[in-house]
């Protein structure tokens, strides 16, 4: 069965500290990835994807991906948190020529002062 | 580009009424998505759109479900016969589908649906 799975339903970082949050896939055909940001009352802005090629991704706001085939994870990371970094993240995974994506149930971010 | 509007951002109603919410996707996108995000929980797929067509549609969209896209461009959702479990947040998306595959959804703010 195709699934995300998220692990972390809620993290607490400090300002300024490091950040990983953790998403693992199970997808019978190569995945496409994605990783969305949700504010409150919002939509979801897309941070970055992997389609193919290096696997390490650069996206928006500072934030990069890794994808590991091996062990079936995207997860999304920043060196150094800012409070208006505190949202909801989602990954999502996808085939290629569809939009039909399949989420994760998200990881709430929150960041301390 | 003005991005993905959904119309209305909220909407209350009493079990057993009808409604409907628009979505205007991004003017050059041919393609338009639905899904539903509840409380907790990642959207999920509903249906899609290429042009006017109705592509697919997933099993969580039951017979009170019905959208449409009559001209390729807004789309409408309506829900017949509102239940409390339909309260959630309804978000369209849409993408451009080019000789490349999609690159990109860009989802709208969704309609926030409770059913009191």
């Amino acid at each position: 069965a195709q699934s995300v799975t998220q692990p972390d339903i809620h993290i607490t970082v400090s300002e300024g500290a490091s950040l990983e949050l953790r998403c693992n896939y199970s997808y019978g055909a190569t995945p496409y990835l994605f990783w969305y940001v949700q504010s409150p009352g919002q939509g979801l802005q897309l941070l970055l994807k992997y389609f193919s090629g290096d696997t390490l991704v650069q996206g928006i706001k500072g934030f990069e991906a890794e994808f590991k085939r091996s062990q079936s994870s995207f997860n999304l990371r920043k060196p150094s948190v800012h409070w208006s970094d505190a949202a909801e993240y989602f990954c999502a995974v996808g085939a290629r020529g569809t939009d039909k994506l399949i989420f994760g149930t998200g990881t709430r971010l929150q960041v301390f002062p | 580009d003005t991005g993905v509007s959904q119309d209305p951002r909220h909407k209350i109603t009493k079990r057993g009424q009808n409604v409907t919410f628009r979505c205007d996707p991004i003017s050059e996108h041919n393609r338009l998505y639905w899904y539903r995000q509840t409380l907790g929980q990642g959207p999920e797929f509903l249906t899609y759109f290429q042009n006017e067509a109705q592509l697919e549609k997933s099993r969580l969209l039951s017979d009170r479900f019905s959208a449409e896209r009559p001209k390729g461009s807004f789309s409408t959702l309506e829900i017949q016969r509102t239940e409390q479990g339909d309260s959630a947040m309804y978000l369209c998306a849409s993408s451009f589908l080019g000789g490349t595959g999609v690159e990109k959804l860009f989802f709208g703010s969704g309609t926030q649906l409770s059913v009191l």
